[in-house]
């Protein structure tokens, strides 16, 4: 089955920098890649997601990138500020296999006022 | 759009108690939901895919006896945990995906269910 990787686990930045997270995964027939914010206690929240089909996405101060050759894609937040504190899980969805989705570990990122 | 109800939000019981989750697409019909674990500071594991009208498909290592599903309609699928015992203790969340949709389309989750057993 699919496997994700997710780097770092823990991320501190200050505000206004950036923060960059990563992910891996294993199957070259995953196609779908969204992204989720989970604060404490609370739901999961889709921030942005990208399909196979394109190398990147923006929204605003977030961005996405996939990489399919090598298998990975990424997570930019710019100009960070303290609400984004949270908890990011990153996640790979498998062609053909019911839109189930696989998460990776989560990263949680603390932003510094 | 696409709000996903899940009750009760906290239970909190002794032993030995069955507890019955449910998890309602409000504005949607999802003919597959899913249910996810989640400890604490660890990442959503997925423990079963809910079909309306069909059987439940577990993951490897979820006892289908000990946690029963049933999504007998379009909008509600529940999640019951048998005779609960203390490491049943979790965050359990589910989510929903609009009929209809094509591979690749966004999961909404409900608020999750914290489930503590004495």
């Amino acid at each position: 089955g699919e496997n994700v990787e997710q780097h770092p686990s823990t991320l501190s930045v200050q505000e206004g920098d950036s923060a960059v997270i990563k992910c891996t995964y294993s199957d070259s027939a995953s196609n779908y890649f969204p992204w989720y914010k989970q604060e404490l206690g609370k739901r999961p929240q889709l921030i942005i997601d990208i399909r196979s089909n394109v190398g990147e996405k923006k929204d605003q101060r977030i961005a996405v990138t996939l990489n399919k050759t090598a298998k990975h894609f990424s997570l930019h937040i710019t100009e960070t500020q303290p609400e984004d504190s949270a908890v990011y899980f990153c996640a790979a969805s498998i062609r053909n296999a019911g839109n189930m989705l696989t998460f990776g570990g989560g990263t949680r990122l603390m932003v510094k006022p | 759009g696409a709000v996903v109800s899940q009750h009760p939000s906290w239970v909190i019981c002794k032993s030995g108690t069955s507890v019955k989750i449910e998890c309602r697409s409000l504005d949607f019909q999802a003919t597959t939901m899913f249910w996810y674990r989640q400890f604490p500071k660890q990442s959503l594991m997925l423990m079963a895919t809910s079909n309306e009208g069909s059987k439940a498909t577990y993951e490897q290592g979820v006892e289908k006896d000990k946690f029963l599903i049933n999504h007998a309609s379009l909008t509600l699928s529940t999640l019951t945990v048998t005779s609960a015992h203390p490491e049943d203790s979790s965050f359990y969340i589910c989510s929903a995906r609009v009929a209809g949709q094509s591979m690749g389309q966004p999961q909404h989750f409900g608020d999750g269910t914290r489930l503590s057993i004495l």
